[in-house]
């Protein structure tokens, strides 16, 4: 099947930097991208979509300007969460649609952030 | 919210048993998808039903579909330890790609 993959895999940061979240298609062109937070024992909370060359489209209650992302090419989308604070620790997944992928989204095995 | 919701929240089984979770939705779909996930990892995609389908087979995953009760069920049966891990049901929004997950199983099948 197709293959997504995130870099880093986990991050621990200070409190106040900014952390990027990549998030790349490797075998499909991926139209849409999704992003995902998931809390421990928790289900996935789903943060925004982006659609390549557009702006994201963020959830209720999801801070645009806290969550930056960036899907400048078919198979690369990032999420840049700023400023990050304690509260931001948590696990964030992304995941791919589009040309050859079908209805299926296809999911990066997600980055584990830890804030100090 | 459109989140599902699945019970059990908990399900803990001996080798062999089979497993069935269930999963409500408030939404009409398109489609339900069923997904895996393993304690801190990504997501395995598992089978996706159409509402128009009632039902659909995957090796030892059976997956079905009420679109009147708004509800779905997977089935695995001769349950193996490598099958403990949390399950999601996953609903879309018409026409968006957009799926919106359920709170989750969490199977333990014990050896």
């Amino acid at each position: 099947g197709a293959v997504v993959s995130q870099h880093p895999s986990r991050v621990i940061c200070k409190s106040g930097t900014s952390v990027k979240i990549e998030c790349r298609s490797l075998d499909f062109q991926a139209t849409t991208m999704f992003w995902y937070r998931q809390f421990p024992k928790q289900s996935l909370m789903l943060m925004a979509t982006s659609n390549e060359g557009s702006k994201a489209t963020y959830e209720q209650g999801v801070e645009k300007d806290k969550f930056l992302i960036n899907h400048a090419s078919l198979t690369l989308s990032t999420l840049t969460v700023t400023s990050a604070h304690p509260e931001d620790s948590s696990f964030y997944i992304c995941s791919a649609t589009g040309q050859g992928a079908g209805e299926t989204q296809y999911f990066g095995p997600g980055t584990r952030l830890l804030v100090l | 919210s459109q989140q599902g919701e699945e019970d059990p929240q908990a399900l803990s089984i001996q080798e062999g048993e089979n497993a069935t979770m269930n999963c409500s939705y408030k939404t009409s779909i398109n489609n339900l998808q069923w997904y895996r996930q393993n304690s801190g990892r990504g997501l395995v995609h598992l089978i996706l039903i159409r509402s128009n389908e009632r039902e659909k087979h995957s090796g030892r995953l059976r997956v079905t579909l009420d679109t009147s009760k708004k509800s779905s069920s997977l089935l695995i049966t001769a349950s193996r330890a490598a099958d403990t891990a949390s399950y999601f049901c996953a609903t879309d929004k018409s026409g968006t790609y957009k799926y919106i997950f359920g709170t989750g199983t969490r199977l333990k099948v014990l050896a």
